[in-house]
């Protein structure tokens, strides 16, 4: 079993959805948690960065961290096909170590 | 203010070749990171520098791979000889903390 475990998908929406994107990770050392998109051909984007549990907003952006469950998770409001990507999670600990997810690809369809 | 630049952007060769990649970090970051990313994954770390010094290399095949960064600034990752699972997108990132800024890959196919 993988340290952080996501849904492949494909998640496909209409546009002006709102997404839910969530992993579940297993190790209890993790101490920060971060989401990346990233474009077909491109490296990884940093979206959003939390430390503890509870929400963090930006924007359309919001990700929810509850370590009691050890589930996070990132929603976009107002989905854009722009939005259109795979969304990475990952988690951190001590010595700024990241283990990824295996990545959701998300389609928001005009 | 330039991102991490990696180069070549792709790069095809045959089976038993060498290759290797080349990463410049964003200016100051201190902490740069090699990471392999197979097709429909996430990326798994192969080595890890805290400026010149490979604290973290664990993960790196050493009978083939090898890394270098040479004062503590740009890295580059070396694969000798090469093998058909080698082919693999070729990610570099960077940080001055805990969030790590990645470049755009370089995307390997061995034949």
């Amino acid at each position: 079993q993988k340290e952080v475990e996501q849904d492949p998908g494909p998640l496909s929406v209409p546009e002006g959805a709102i997404v839910s994107l969530n992993c579940t990770y297993s190790n209890s050392a993790f101490q920060y948690f971060m989401w990346y998109r990233q474009y077909s051909r491109k490296g990884p984007e940093l979206l959003m960065y939390t430390y503890s549990s509870g929400n963090k907003e930006d924007g359309r952006f919001t990700a929810q961290v509850d370590k009691s469950s050890k589930y996070i998770s990132l929603f976009i409001r107002d989905s854009q096909p722009s939005d259109s990507a795979t969304y990475l999670c990952a988690c951190g600990y001590a010595g700024n170590m990241l283990t990824f997810g295996g990545g959701t690809r998300l389609m928001v369809k005009p | 203010e330039a991102g991490v630049v990696q180069s070549p952007r792709y790069k095809i060769i045959e089976k038993k070749q060498p290759v290797a990649f080349w990463c410049n970090p964003i200016s100051g970051h201190n902490t740069l990171y090699w990471y392999l990313q197979n097709l429909g994954q996430g990326p798994e770390l192969l080595i890890r520098y805290e400026n010149e010094e490979a604290v973290d290399d664990s993960q790196l095949p050493k009978d083939r791979f090898s890394a270098e960064r040479l004062k503590g600034v740009d890295s580059t990752l070396k694969i000798q000889p090469a093998e058909l699972g080698d082919s693999a997108v070729y990610l570099c990132a960077s940080s001055s903390g805990s969030e790590q800024y990645f470049g755009p890959g370089t995307r390997l196919t061995v034949t």
